[in-house]
C-alpha cells in the first residue's frame, strides 16, 4: 500500500475564487486519480493524473474547470476553479501502485464548502 | 458498461449482531472486487479485496466471497462493534478503473 497526504484537509471558499488541493505520497506510483464525492453520495471520477502529460478526464469533467498537474511520482493536484455551491464537495485523490494496479488507496479527502 | 448493485441503507443492527451486506456487480471479463469502508470525517480505506472466482477476502472479522455464478460479493461480520459504524462502498476494478455502488450506511447501536 502507499500513505496518502492531501492538503488542505478541508476549506470553506467563496463562490467565483479557486483552490488547489495537494495530493503526496510517501512513494512511486504508478497512476494516480482525483475523485469527488457530492454530499452523501457515491465517488465519481474526475480524471486520471498522469506523469509530465495531461490528465484523462471523465465524462462532464474539462480541463478549464479541474485543471490536474502531476509534475513526478508522488505528487499531484487538482484545482477547483471558479467556484459555485454546487462544487461543495469533497475531493479524493488515490493511487495504484506498480504490480497491483486494480487497487487504489485513497487519500484522506479534502471537504470543500463553496458560499 | 459495468456497474455495481448494493443494498441501500441505513442498515441499523445492535451491537454483536450478524452483518450482511448485499452487492452484486455487472461486468465483462474477469474483475477484481472490492469493499472500502468510510468512517465518519474520513477518507475511503480498502477494507478488503478478491481477484478471482471463490476468492474470500477477509479482515478485521469482515469476509466477501466472490461468487461468479450469481455475479455477487457480499459483505459479512459474524458480530458487528459500534465502531463498525460506517458507510461501506462495494467496487470492482476493471483495466484500472474502479467502479462504485451507491454505499450502504451501517449504525451499530450499543
Amino acid at each position: 500500500s502507499a500513505v496518502i497526504s492531501q492538503k488542505p484537509s478541508r476549506d470553506i471558499c467563496q463562490r467565483g475564487t479557486s483552490l488547489t488541493i495537494q495530493c503526496q505520497v510517501d512513494s512511486q506510483v504508478t497512476m494516480m486519480f482525483w475523485y469527488r464525492q457530492q454530499p452523501g453520495q457515491s465517488l465519481t471520477l474526475i480524471a486520471t493524473a498522469n506523469q509530465g502529460s495531461e490528465a484523462t478526464y471523465e465524462s462532464g469533467f474539462v480541463i478549464d474547470k479541474f485543471p490536474i498537474s502531476r509534475p513526478n511520482l508522488t505528487f499531484s493536484t487538482l484545482t477547483v476553479s471558479n467556484m459555485s455551491p454546487e462544487d461543495s464537495s469533497i475531493y479524493l485523490c488515490s493511487v495504484a501502485v506498480s504490480g497491483s494496479t486494480d487497487t487504489q488507496y485513497f487519500g484522506p479527502g479534502t471537504r470543500l464548502t463553496v458560499l | 458498461g459495468d456497474s455495481v448493485t448494493q443494498m441501500e441503507g441505513p442498515v441499523t443492527l445492535s451491537e454483536e449482531a450478524f452483518l450482511t451486506i448485499n452487492c452484486t456487480y455487472t461486468a465483462t471479463g474477469y474483475p477484481s472486487l472490492f469493499w472500502y469502508v468510510q468512517y465518519p470525517g474520513e477518507g475511503l480505506q480498502l477494507l478488503l479485496k478478491a481477484t478471482k472466482a471463490d476468492d474470500k477476502g477477509s479482515n478485521k472479522g469482515f469476509e466477501a466471497t466472490y461468487r461468479k455464478e450469481t455475479t455477487s460479493f457480499h459483505l459479512e461480520k459474524g458480530s458487528v462493534q459500534v465502531s463498525d459504524s460506517a458507510v461501506y462502498f462495494c467496487a470492482l476494478s476493471h483495466d484500472s478503473t474502479l467502479t462504485f455502488g451507491k454505499g450502504t450506511m451501517l449504525l451499530v447501536s450499543p
